[in-house]
């Protein structure tokens, strides 16, 4: 158990609509990090943020958007979803946020778009 | 363009031999690779990583060597158990910025046979 939350565990739903999706990080953590995994692909580098402010972005759709609350738990939103974005969605956390931290993923949200 | 690249998607060893997995990149500016173990249904666990001040770096049955030159970084096993079976991934990170991202590879499924 990696101390990294994520909910839900499944999720279906169709074209054209929108989900967020949740993290909480280990305790102690300060900086949440968003990733994608579709099928047979690698991880997707998509956000991260360290104690709420946006720290890096990678290729995230104009469609997704994510934030870091006070509270350190982060949402990432899917709108207008396409059968394209059905894939498994990894939150991470880390305790500084650098290049040299361990990420510590969460079990993974599985996104299906039918 | 993918700046991490696992060539071999899939490896299969006998329990007891040697499992080595291979990892290539393209940014010379990544100095801190790490390699990450993923059983099904879960996300991703840190495995072991090394500094580009390093050529190798180890932890118990595992070993990781970086040719900084020829821009690749190999994971060695030894010996390789059945509970080793999983995919693993390669990743990468430039410490010259202010964000942890890492590159992730495609990822390599090991199978160690019995």
């Amino acid at each position: 158990d990696s101390g990294v939350t994520q909910t839900p565990k499944h999720l279906i739903t169709a074209t054209g609509q929108r989900v967020t999706l949740r993290c909480s990080p280990r305790s102690g953590d300060l900086s949440v990090y968003w990733y994608q995994q579709s099928l047979d692909q690698g991880l997707q580098f998509l956000i991260q943020y360290y104690n709420g402010e946006e720290r890096a972005k990678g290729n995230i759709l104009e469609r997704f958007s994510a934030q870091q609350f006070p509270d350190l738990h982060s949402e990432l939103n899917l709108s207008s979803l396409e059968l394209g974005d059905s894939a498994l969605y990894f939150c991470a956390s880390s305790l500084r946020g650098e290049a040299r931290d361990t990420q510590y993923f969460g079990p993974g949200t599985r996104l299906t778009v039918l | 363009d993918q700046q991490v690249k696992q060539n071999s998607p899939s490896l299969s060893v006998q329990e007891g031999r040697i499992s080595i997995l291979n990892c290539d990149y393209t940014n010379s500016m990544f100095d801190y690779f790490l390699w990450y173990k993923k059983y099904p249904a879960e996300g991703p666990t840190f495995l072991i990583s090394i500094s580009s001040i390093k050529d190798k770096n180890e932890d118990g049955r595992f070993t990781v060597f970086l040719n900084k030159s020829a821009k690749h970084l190999s994971l060695h096993i030894v010996p390789s158990q059945p509970g080793d079976s999983a995919v693993y991934f390669c990743a990468a990170s430039a410490r010259d910025t202010n964000a942890g991202k890492s590159t992730f590879g495609d990822g390599t499924t090991l199978t160690v046979k019995p």
